[in-house]
């Protein structure tokens, strides 16, 4: 039974740049969490999507947007990366408000030069 | 302003001490987690807790309700719990609200 998979472990943009990360859920799972957490900091919530719809979001502008598939898997884009952007990226899976822990990925490590 | 305040930010024991991790939030909560971060990133969740206490192994947490707290006890450390614990608290919208972390390090 895979647990949450994240892609790509790492990558290295520049300022400007778009980037797009992959997130698949575990098995029987519905919602993705998307979560930025910076170095030295707790993660910051970005968005929760369920049933391919934005149902949450955080304090976060609209460079940042996402999307879930009919497969329960997510994507998070990023556009006009900023040095700011630098983080590790990660994402949760569970079932909507079944109040059960959210299960978390190993999560993508972006760094913006 | 963070609503969720863990303490303290960095810890460091010898093996086989008792070790207490403390987190206070702000405002009313539906469970709290405690999590566990290893240096490569990956969160495990320890815990989910809405009231009482809950233990596994050399791990306990608690949680008071009336006084906003929650904390995480570790009993016997050993290096190898040496990680960022950290606590978040789960709102009714799902959503997590997480503290800053407590980097824990074991000495042998």
């Amino acid at each position: 039974d895979a647990g949450v998979t994240q892609s790509p472990t790492h990558l290295i943009k520049t300022r400007g740049q778009q980037v797009t990360l992959r997130c698949s859920p575990k098995s029987g799972h519905d919602t993705v969490s998307w979560y930025q957490q910076a170095l030295g900091q707790g993660p910051q919530f970005i968005f929760q999507y369920y049933e391919e719809e934005e149902r949450q979001r955080g304090n976060f502008p609209d460079r940042f947007s996402g999307h879930q598939f009919p497969n329960y898997s997510s994507e998070l884009n990023v556009n006009a990366l900023l040095l700011g952007d630098s983080a590790l990226y990660l994402c949760a899976s569970s079932l909507y408000r079944n109040n059960q822990p959210q299960h978390f990925g190993d999560g993508t490590r972006l760094s913006i030069l | 302003k963070n609503e969720v305040e863990q303490s303290p930010q960095n810890l460091t024991a010898q093996e086989g001490e008792f070790i207490t991790i403390n987190c206070s939030y702000s405002v009313g909560i539906s469970a709290l987690h405690w999590l566990q971060q290893h240096p490569g990133g990956g969160i495990v969740s320890l815990f989910m807790l809405s009231s009482g206490k809950k233990k596994h192994g050399r791990l306990i947490a608690t949680i008071n309700i009336q006084e906003k707290h929650s904390s995480l006890h570790i009993t016997a450390s050993h290096p190898r719990d040496s990680a960022v614990y950290i606590c978040a608290a789960l709102y009714n919208t799902d959503k997590l609200i997480f503290g800053t972390g407590t980097r824990l390090q074991v000495f042998p």
